[in-house]
């Protein structure tokens, strides 16, 4: 059974740095096709993608926010974190982490998702 | 990068049939993928690929893609349908892939 868990600080203030985990189990990152990936929603907004990680160590981002992301894994800790840096209360939102099979192109688990609001 | 277009609300009386939509140059090389969200909670995939639902999806969703339209489609609406419902594709536009959401549709059960 696959199950994700994003875990990191409820409170930033404007231009510090957002670190985020994931912890997963269920599979790992290490096997061919398998990905992680974090996608936001701010409160009352749409969903949007942020990065992605794959089992080959290959790294996505989004092309608008792709200066201030980095993605990156710990594959025996079974865990990908998300480094967001300057921080801006339009940042403010709920930030999930996924799992994603190449093959089939979708996200197919979530995280229960973590609420991160920035505030001075 | 590219965009996906979803009416921003949709509604449909009870035991009736629903079609939601996406429009974006992305699903004219890759497949929408279908997410339902209830309030306070994570999206849940209901359909992906060219027509496949999770276990535990409900026969009553299906997917469906002609050109640069994807389509959600409930047969048969129940009011635990009630919902925003989101698209997302990958996009290589520019040379770079990643990946996109739609900006939701509101479903109402009426």
């Amino acid at each position: 059974q696959v199950t994700l868990r994003e875990s990191g600080p409820a409170l930033v203030k404007p231009t510090q740095t957002l670190t985020l985990t994931c912890t997963f189990s269920g599979f790992s990152l290490s096997t061919s096709g398998m990905c992680v990936s974090w996608i936001r929603q701010p409160p009352g907004k749409a969903l949007e993608w942020l990065a992605l990680i794959d089992w080959d160590d290959d790294k996505y981002y989004s092309t608008s926010l792709k200066t201030r992301l980095t993605i990156s894994k710990d594959t025996s800790k079974n865990q990908v974190v998300l480094t967001m840096t300057n921080m801006d209360p339009v940042d403010t939102a709920t930030y999930y982490c996924a799992h994603l099979i190449v093959g089939a192109g979708a996200f197919d688990y979530w995280g229960q998702g973590t609420l991160v609001t920035v505030s001075s | 990068s590219s965009e996906l277009t979803q009416d921003p609300a949709v509604s449909v009386a009870l035991g009736q049939t629903v079609r939601i939509t996406c429009q974006g140059d992305s699903l004219r090389s890759y497949y929408a993928s279908w997410y339902q969200q209830k309030p306070g909670q994570a999206p849940v995939l209901v359909i992906y690929g060219k027509n496949n639902r999770p276990s535990g999806i409900p026969d009553r969703f299906s997917g469906s893609s002609s050109g640069n339209t994807a389509s959600l489609t409930i047969t048969g609406a129940q009011a635990e349908d009630e919902a925003d419902y989101y698209c997302n594709s990958r996009d290589s536009s520019g040379n770079h892939l990643n990946w996109v959401f739609g900006g939701g549709t509101k479903l109402t059960v009426l």
